[in-house]
């Protein structure tokens, strides 16, 4: 069973980069969509963009300027970064498996809480 | 754009069905996606491609797809069914993966 685990900074500074790696265990790498979902404090789920195993990228159009997702597929992971970060962005980021278009997301990882504050 | 509209929130007695919409143009022409979010937990898929069960998800769950509405109907609701609901689509014609506002269900 495909499990994934999530890591990276938990606050960060207005302006500052957001980094966070979503590492896949128990199954294949290849073939799949490798997604990131965000979730504001009592709001709902935003797509933020995700990646393939070639490296093809889709973007949320309100983030795209700010958003880049990669993958290393020697390490079985994939990575998610924002940049010039704002309050706005305080939200718990998740990644996501899916088997791509028209697919949806069968596997989550546990999230990880963002908070940008001065 | 696309856009996925569903209802702030249900409220249902226990025992009785629960029924939450998913409205979208011609949403019948995509793959409608199901997640059930529980307070501090990560999303889980309950109904996938419109009417897919997920190995683990109670028969209790099921889905539609019609016209302009999916609908995720949860029969003989139990207490334990209390949590946010989120419907899901990936639109062709964009390339964008897109979620409902979501909804509240309340289990009185």
């Amino acid at each position: 069973q495909v499990q994934l685990q999530q890591w990276g900074a938990g606050l960060l500074k207005p302006s500052e980069t957001l980094s966070l790696t979503c590492a896949v265990y128990g199954g294949s790498f290849s073939g799949y969509y490798w997604g990131w979902i965000r979730q504001p404090p009592g709001k709902g789920l935003e797509w933020i963009g995700g990646i393939n195993h070639s490296g093809s990228t889709n973007y949320n159009p309100s983030l795209k300027s700010r958003v880049t997702t990669s993958v290393d597929t020697s390490k079985n992971q994939f990575s998610l970064k924002l940049s010039s970060l704002t309050a706005a962005d305080t939200a718990t980021y998740y990644c996501a498996k899916s088997p791509g278009y028209p697919g949806g997301f069968d596997i989550w990882g546990q999230g990880t809480l963002v908070t940008v504050s001065s | 754009s696309y856009v996925l509209t569903q209802p702030p929130s249900v409220s249902v007695a226990p025992g009785k069905t629960a029924r939450i919409s998913c409205g979208g143009n011609n949403i019948e022409r995509k793959s409608v996606h199901w997640y059930q979010q529980k307070p501090g937990q990560a999303p889980v898929v309950v109904i996938y491609y419109d009417t897919d069960r997920p190995s683990g998800i109670p028969e209790r769950f099921s889905g539609s797809n019609s016209g302009n509405t999916a609908t995720l109907t949860i029969s003989r609701v139990e207490v334990g069914d209390e949590a946010d609901y989120y419907c899901q689509v990936w639109d062709s014609g964009s390339d964008h993966v897109l979620f409902g506002g979501g909804t509240k269900l309340t289990v009185l």
